[in-house]
């Protein structure tokens, strides 16, 4: 089984709301990723978990926060988010990043997020 | 720095044409290549990887080999259909941390 569900499907804001995202995956994988993706431009990478702890912020706003409580779930915590802060957010996971630092990584089927 | 090069799209092809899909990159070393696919409204899925010189990963009737000498892992198919209409993206796993480095995509469209 290599599926990573995400919820929820579809999301709609405020700018001063606060929601979160959430993903989980039951593989057994230590490494899991937040994407944003654009219409019509690949992912592109905002953070990684390895092991639960974060390991790599590619300079993300502190507007999205992403929070790791177990091996299996991952988070992402939104507050004050803008128009274009829309996308598509996608959550990835890998079996090993210590051990193996190339792996597969395996995607979820993404939050479209509608920020107003 | 580590960088996918893929040919623009759209690719629009008829049912049972051949497929090409170019991919080539940049990298330090020699990187797990792979390639993603995402039907409209959804995720990536992976589709195939290689991960050394001349591997060859498959999957439902695609195909690409790793060449070193050229730098490429271009995806093919031998007959394509209606359901194959979908991105396609070309990624390599490198930099300085391993991430996932993907080329800009290609649609594809197969018109019965």
């Amino acid at each position: 089984d290599t599926e990573v569900t995400q919820t929820p499907k579809h999301l709609v804001m405020g700018m001063t709301n606060k929601k979160s995202l959430k993903c989980e995956q039951h593989m057994g994988h230590r490494a899991m990723y937040w994407y944003k993706q654009k219409a019509k431009k690949p992912p592109e990478l905002m953070f990684v978990y390895s092991y639960e702890k974060l390991s790599i912020n590619e300079s993300v706003p502190s507007r999205f926060s992403p929070e790791c409580p177990n091996s299996s779930l991952l988070n992402l915590h939104l507050h004050a988010l803008q128009p274009e802060d829309s996308a598509l957010y996608l959550c990835a996971s890998s079996d090993d990043r210590v051990l193996a630092l190339t792996d597969t990584q395996y995607f979820g089927p993404g939050t479209r997020l509608t920020v107003l | 720095g580590d960088s996918v090069t893929q040919m623009e799209g759209p690719v629009t092809l008829s049912e049972e044409a051949f497929l090409t899909i170019n991919c080539t990159y940049t990298a330090t070393g020699y990187p797990s290549l792979f390639w993603y696919v995402q039907y409209p409204g959804e995720g990536l899925q992976l589709l195939l990887k290689a991960t050394k010189a001349d591997d060859k990963g498959s999957n439902k009737g695609f195909e690409a080999t790793y060449r070193k000498e050229t730098t490429s892992f271009h995806l093919e198919k031998g007959s394509v259909q209606v359901s194959d209409s979908a991105v396609y993206f070309c990624a390599l796993e490198g930099g300085s941390q391993g991430n996932l480095i993907f080329g800009k995509g290609t649609k594809l469209s197969v018109k019965p």
